[in-house]
């Protein structure tokens, strides 16, 4: 079945520099690439997906790159801010599956 | 609220009682999940809905848990004869329409003393 690989789990950045967070994936039939964000003791929030017949979407501060020859996605933040702070999971959805396949998460922390 | 919303929000149990977890999906949206999160972990799939068939369950759903959504609406999760290990969030997202793009509930924390 498909696994999620994320990277790292723990990210510290400087308010204003920037975040990537890095997914692999090992199912190549897997089609749907959403990243949600959960603060502490709330529900997983969607903030930008990707489908894999694109190669990168982008959302303001936020951005996704997805590189369907190697398998993995990438979460690119700009210009951080205290409220970026949160828990970060990737994701990968099956071509015949609904289910979402989630990584571990990373820890983000925006230091002002 | 229109969107997922769970109940209870939290549930303390004591080893071997039953426990039933209710959701209400989005009310468009014709497939619903549940997951299971467990501290500094990502939300692991336990099975699946459309409408009211439940069309995929995962190997982490022991004998001792039970999904239903008999009207294709609301569904419930019942565990029994809770075990320590059983202790987590039980997450239900609900999905629909051409994006079928997955929204969450909050969750029911579950712990078992």
């Amino acid at each position: 079945g498909e696994n999620v690989e994320q990277h790292p789990s723990t990210l510290s950045v400087q308010e204003g520099d920037s975040a990537v967070i890095k997914c692999t994936y090992s199912d190549s039939a897997s089609n749907y690439f959403p990243w949600y964000k959960q603060e502490l003791g709330k529900r997983p929030q969607l903030i930008i997906d990707i489908r894999s017949n694109v190669g990168e979407k982008k959302d303001q501060r936020i951005a996704v790159t997805l590189n369907k020859t190697a398998k993995h996605f990438s979460l690119h933040i700009t210009e951080t801010q205290p409220e970026d702070s949160a828990v970060y999971f990737c994701a990968a959805q099956g071509q015949y599956g609904n289910k979402l396949v989630f990584g571990a998460g990373t820890i983000l922390r925006v230091k002002s | 609220d229109t969107g997922v919303s769970q109940d209870p929000r939290h549930k303390i149990t004591k080893r071997g009682q039953n426990v039933t977890f209710r959701c209400d999906p989005i009310s468009e949206h014709n497939r619903l999940y549940w997951y299971r999160q467990t501290l500094g972990q990502g939300p692991e799939f336990l099975t699946y809905f459309q409408n009211e068939a439940q069309l995929e369950k995962s190997r982490l759903l022991s004998d001792r848990f039970s999904a239903e959504r008999p009207k294709g609406s609301f569904s419930t999760l019942e565990i029994q004869r809770t075990e320590q290990g059983d202790s987590a969030m039980y997450l239900c997202a609900s999905s629909g329409g051409q994006e079928d793009i997955q929204y969450f509930g909050a969750g029911t924390r579950l712990s078992v003393l």
